[in-house]
């Protein structure tokens, strides 16, 4: 069964102060793997699609990686602003999306 | 502007009534989704269409119908077989199949009383 894992569950940081996001997958053929930001009460906002191992892709502070087997969120300098839920999900081979829990993050100034 | 609208924001159910919530979209994209969003879950698929006049169980399907009769239009209607509809109902749709970037609208909160 198809499996994402996303850690930590929540993540407090200063503002500042630059972290990292965790998505581990098990899927049998990657198709892509996506990252979504969600603000409480509205719906997820798409942000970045990584289709193989080794692409990367930035936005603003944002920076995504993708592995054979994990993909990180990078937040360089966050703000205040960056606080929400990340999302994660992958999407193999004919198949449909399959969403990990999210990530909190709470960026305090 | 393009987009997905969602209506209403919140509905209140009482036990055994049926509800239908509303998703349209303007950016001429063929499939169209349904997700439920729960506490501490991932989102999971209830409905999918990848065209009109055809649609797809995902992995929730049990107490839900949808119809398409239209390209721009893809309601969900949470039947009284739904025994724990309370939760956070999320409509997305995509240019094409389940290959391409799906993109959310901004949610209905359905509680029942």
């Amino acid at each position: 069964e198809d499996q994402v894992t996303q850690s930590p569950e929540a993540l407090r940081l200063q503002e500042g102060e630059s972290s990292s996001l965790n998505c581990s997958y098990t899927v049998s053929g990657l198709r892509g793997l996506f990252w979504y930001r969600q603000d409480p009460g509205k719906g997820p906002e798409f942000l970045f699609t990584l289709y193989s191992a080794g692409e990367e892709k930035e936005k603003e502070r944002l920076k995504a990686t993708l592995t054979k087997k994990e993909s990180f969120l990078h937040i360089t300098a966050p703000k205040p602003e960056d606080s929400a839920t990340y999302l994660c999900a992958v999407m193999e081979y004919g198949n449909k999306l399959v969403f990990g829990a999210g990530t909190i993050l709470r960026v305090k100034s | 502007d393009g987009g997905i609208t969602q209506s209403p924001k919140y509905l209140f159910r009482k036990e055994g009534q049926n509800v239908t919530l509303s998703c349209e979209q303007n950016l001429n994209h063929d499939a169209m989704y349904w997700y439920r969003q729960d506490p501490g879950q991932g989102l999971r698929l209830i409905y999918y269409s990848q065209i009109v006049n055809d649609f797809q169980k995902g992995d929730i399907a049990e107490g839900y119908s949808v119809s398409r009769e239209k390209k721009e239009s893809f309601p969900l209607t949470v039947t009284s077989a739904q025994k724990n509809p309370t939760a956070f109902y999320l409509c997305a749709s995509s240019r094409d199949g389940l290959t391409d970037t799906q993109y959310f609208g901004p949610g209905t909160r359905l509680t029942v009383l």
